[in-house]
């Protein structure tokens, strides 16, 4: 399985709802990466775990709350958007840490629109 | 902080082969230079991954300079299914899980 399963695939929710995106990945991978991307931008960093403990937070706001539960599963809540926090949102995984470790492995991702 | 700089797009016509330019300057000296491809409304897919010289799989071939301040991607006898974003990937540097997108090349590849 060289996977990363990402739900829901499309989110629309208002300004005042608390949701959640889930990422699922079942190949051992121990770092877990957010990535958001807006329409015609590459993907920007939000986050990395790594063996389940937060490493790299991009300065990102509060009203973006990543957890790791285990080795295979990564969310993102969400609460109190804004409409320009609108964006497809990547979930990725890689085998390793270290300079080697750049072969991330996407899912398709989770299109949020906040109304 | 590495930064990559790419064109921002490129036209093609089957069956040729491609080469697309990435400049990263400022790599660090243990950093890999990774590409990937992106169709609409997808997450990205790793192609390519190379450390220096010459690297080569089933669907590109990757030039990495002895100063490593460039790469090149090379896709050969492109098809009309090759249209997409390609983006070369390098670290920060310092932090080994910190990798950052350059804009990325739109590839029009036309029949």
């Amino acid at each position: 399985d060289t996977e990363v399963t990402q739900t829901p695939k499309h989110l629309v929710m208002g300004m005042t709802n608390k949701k959640s995106l889930k990422c699922e990945q079942h190949m051992g991978h121990r770092a877990m990466y957010w990535y958001k991307q807006k329409a015609k931008k590459p993907p920007e960093l939000m986050f990395v775990y790594s063996y389940e403990k937060l490493s790299i937070n991009e300065s990102v706001p509060s009203r973006f709350s990543p957890e790791c539960p285990n080795s295979s599963l990564l969310n993102l809540h969400l609460h109190a958007l804004q409409p320009e926090d609108s964006a497809l949102y990547l979930c990725a995984s890689s085998q390793g840490l270290g300079p080697r470790a750049g072969e991330l492995f996407f899912g398709e991702g989770s299109r949020l629109t906040v109304l | 902080l590495a930064k990559t700089t790419q064109p921002i797009s490129m036209d093609s016509y089957e069956g040729q082969e491609v080469n697309i330019t990435c400049s990263h300057n400022n790599i660090a000296t243990n950093d890999y230079i990774t590409w990937y491809q992106q169709f609409p409304s997808q997450g990205p897919r790793f192609i390519i991954q190379g450390y220096k010289t010459k690297v080569t799989n089933e669907v590109a071939s990757l030039f990495i300079p002895a100063d490593r301040k460039s790469s090149t991607l090379s896709l050969p006898r492109v098809s009309l299914s090759d249209t997409a974003v390609y983006y070369c990937l390098v670290g920060d540097g310092f932090n080994f899980n910190k990798f950052y997108f350059g804009s990325g090349t739109k590839l029009n590849v036309k029949p």
